[in-house]
């Protein structure tokens, strides 16, 4: 199974700002990762798929990156409205596996 | 618009058993891989298990092997997750979601979630 790391645990961010979230791989997953957004009392939504394709309507300071183990998600000016949990996704191989997500707080 | 709307969640006894379904809409529903996908209160997402177009073919994660199964009806654009000796540890937010090729991919959209709840 592979695992996938999500760091940090918690970003503390002001809305203006850049925000940098990471996720690794326990093996290579080539460029088969997908990221999601969730906010409280919702499902989540896919953002980028295949590491760096933003899916239809997402705005495109969602700007996903990496290949192999690492691979990032930068959200390069920071809306009110991006605070949110942030999950990474590998289809490499079966099991599906996520990341432990990554809570983005406000400042 | 590609729509996916789970029922059938509800309280149940551990050791019992419960059918999700997740009708879907806006799509051609035979064309594509679907899966489910729970979230146990507070925590993060687990993927439970995937279903080809055909359904031919089936994975699961090893947490519900041999406990649930997958099954879908093209004739009604109907996915299922039947559900059987459930633990306390099933409990969760599931989630039905759409692949974007035959056999699997990532997950877009998602349905907004039935809750599961075992215990006595």
């Amino acid at each position: 199974e592979i695992v996938l790391t999500q760091s940090p645990a918690t970003l503390s961010l002001s809305p203006g700002e850049r925000a940098t979230l990471s996720c690794r791989a326990s093996q290579s997953i080539s460029s088969y990762l997908a990221w999601y957004q969730q906010k409280p009392g919702q499902a989540p939504r896919l953002l980028i798929y295949d590491a760096s394709n933003r899916a239809t309507g997402i705005p495109a300071r969602f700007i996903g990156s990496g290949s192999g183990t690492d691979f990032t998600l930068t959200i390069s000016s920071l809306e009110p409205e991006d605070f949110a949990v942030y999950y990474c996704q590998q289809r490499s191989s079966w099991p599906i596996t996520f990341g432990q997500g990554t809570r983005l707080e406000i400042k | 618009e590609v729509q996916l709307l789970e029922s059938g969640g509800g309280l149940v006894q551990p050791g019992g058993s419960l059918r999700l379904s997740c009708a879907a809409s806006g799509f051609t529903f035979n064309s594509f891989a679907v899966g489910w996908v729970r979230q146990a209160p507070g925590k993060g997402l687990e993927w439970v298990s995937t279903i080809s177009y055909s359904a031919e073919s089936t994975s699961y994660a090893d947490s519900v092997k041999g406990r649930f199964t997958i099954s879908r009806d093209n004739s009604k654009n109907t996915l299922f997750l039947q559900m059987n000796s459930l633990r306390a540890e099933d409990t969760a937010t599931y989630y039905c979601a759409k692949h974007p090729y035959s056999t699997g991919g990532w997950f877009d959209p998602w349905g907004q979630g039935t809750l599961v709840t075992v215990s006595s």
